[in-house]
């Protein structure tokens, strides 16, 4: 079962536009992980946010939780064409064993 | 370093072949795991590894079995190839002692026919 959906799907903006991405997820967790996947490649690891933080930052990347609503958003500031890209969050659930639990993915396209 | 590598990068396969995927890092890490990538599936945890000698199924293990004779490799098996095997597998490790992100390897694309 998949414990994160990511929203919207798709995400089409103008460079220098900022990209809001969001994440549900539906049991608790020790952490949330937001990942990038450019097109043929493997996923490379943006930001982590444990239970216990609310807001991190990390250059252009902003990341929120709210574990009252289980849901985070992944925010980048000033996008590039170089950000299109698949987004992806993945949930650490409390027990879990370090198995991580990924959505199905946001696919970001950045218009230059 | 070349973290976390991935053999081979394509495949093509007949229904009923076997086949084994070969990962390896060169990072010490004692967590490694293997996952498929489908067409709006995301990610889907195959089998994973919480150090040598150890494995443990995942999300979707049927069909396919792994071992864990090294620290560094982890490796995936099929024994009889299906269609609905054709996919994506990425190859992932992480160290729990240092932080929690999982370092991906660049994938295998197979095709079963």
């Amino acid at each position: 079962s998949q414990q994160g959906e990511e929203d919207p799907q798709a995400l089409s903006i103008q460079e220098g536009e900022n990209a809001t991405m969001n994440c549900s997820y539906k049991t608790s967790i020790n952490n949330l992980q937001w990942y990038r996947q450019n097109s043929g490649r493997g996923l490379v690891h943006l930001i982590l946010i444990r239970s216990n933080e609310r807001e991190k930052h990390s250059g252009r990347l902003r990341v929120t939780l709210d574990t009252s609503k289980k849901s985070s958003s992944l925010l980048i500031t000033a996008s590039r064409a170089a950000d299109t890209a698949s987004y992806f969050c993945a949930t650490d659930a409390t027990g879990a064993n370090s198995k991580l639990t990924f959505g199905k993915g946001i696919t970001l396209s950045v218009r230059p | 370093n070349a973290g976390v590598t991935q053999t081979p990068k394509f495949r093509v396969l007949k229904t009923g072949q076997s086949m084994t995927l070969l990962c390896a890092q060169d990072m010490n890490h004692e967590y490694m795991y293997w996952y498929r990538q489908d067409p709006g599936m995301g990610l889907r945890l195959i089998h994973y590894s919480v150090g040598e000698g150890t494995t443990a199924k995942g999300e979707v293990p049927d069909g396919y079995n792994v071992s864990r004779l090294k620290k560094q490799n982890f490796l995936l098996g099929l024994e009889s190839a299906a269609p609905s095997q054709t996919s994506v597998y990425f190859c992932a490790s992480t160290s729990m002692r240092v932080s929690y992100e999982q370092y991906f390897g660049p994938g295998t694309r197979l095709t079963v026919t």
